[in-house]
């Protein structure tokens, strides 16, 4: 099946830093999201991005689906920014669901 | 717009037991995928439903099975619960099966095994 690996696995920033959460995938998708997971273990979308740019607030995404990545990017990080960021892809189809990478864990110190 | 609702939010059990987790997704969407989250292990997918009929299931045991309703609710059944099912689980529902669209998730249910 298809591989996701997300890089760094883990990430502490201070309040008002920038930062850039990758993505790597093994396979040609056609669903690429973006999911931010709060304490709560609530999954929140972020993106919906199987290729091209968005900007939604502080928060960017960009998928180049011919070189197979993905990057997300949050300026001036907030404490509520904190939580597990997952990415996960779809092949053609969707028989398989999607398939999640082991996301990052981004930790905003005030 | 109601989003995806999950039922119950936590679940307790014990070894040996069934537990019944029930998704209603967002309305018009037809296709309610499941995913387990365990602790270490990731978010894995669990099972798809389409049309009232499962299209897919991913590597879990057959003592994980589900239903999909006509008005495309679903349940996620679990026999003969063991420790290592403790896990949230996750529901998702879209528009359809073919239909490149995202997939929207639920709250989860959080189920613990005593």
């Amino acid at each position: 099946g298809i591989q996701v690996e997300q890089s760094p696995p883990d990430l502490i920033l201070q309040e008002g830093a920038n930062s850039t959460l990758r993505c790597n995938f093994s396979d040609s998708v056609n669903n690429l999201q973006w999911f931010h997971q709060n304490p709560w273990g609530q999954l929140i979308n972020l993106f919906y991005i199987p290729s091209g740019t968005k900007q939604n607030g502080r928060l960017s995404a960009t998928t180049v689906a011919t070189e197979r990545y993905s990057l997300l990017y949050i300026s001036s990080s907030q404490t509520t920014d904190s939580g597990v960021y997952f990415c996960a892809v779809e092949v053609a189809g969707g028989a398989d669901g999607l398939t999640f990478g082991k996301g990052t864990h981004l930790i905003i110190q005030p | 717009e109601a989003g995806v609702t999950q039922s119950p939010t936590h679940l307790i059990k014990t070894r040996g037991q069934q537990a019944t987790l029930r998704c209603s997704p967002i309305s018009g969407h037809t296709s309610v995928y499941w995913y387990q989250q365990a602790l270490g292990l990731g978010l894995q997918f669990l099972l798809w439903y389409d049309e009232g009929e499962e299209r897919n299931r991913g590597n879990f045991p057959p003592r994980f099975s589900g239903r999909q309703f006509p008005n495309y609710s679903s349940e996620l059944n679990v026999n003969a619960l063991e420790l290592e099912d403790s896990a949230l689980y996750l529901c998702a529902s879209s528009l359809g099966s073919y239909s490149n669209q995202p997939q929207h998730f639920g709250d989860g249910t959080r189920l613990s095994i005593l």
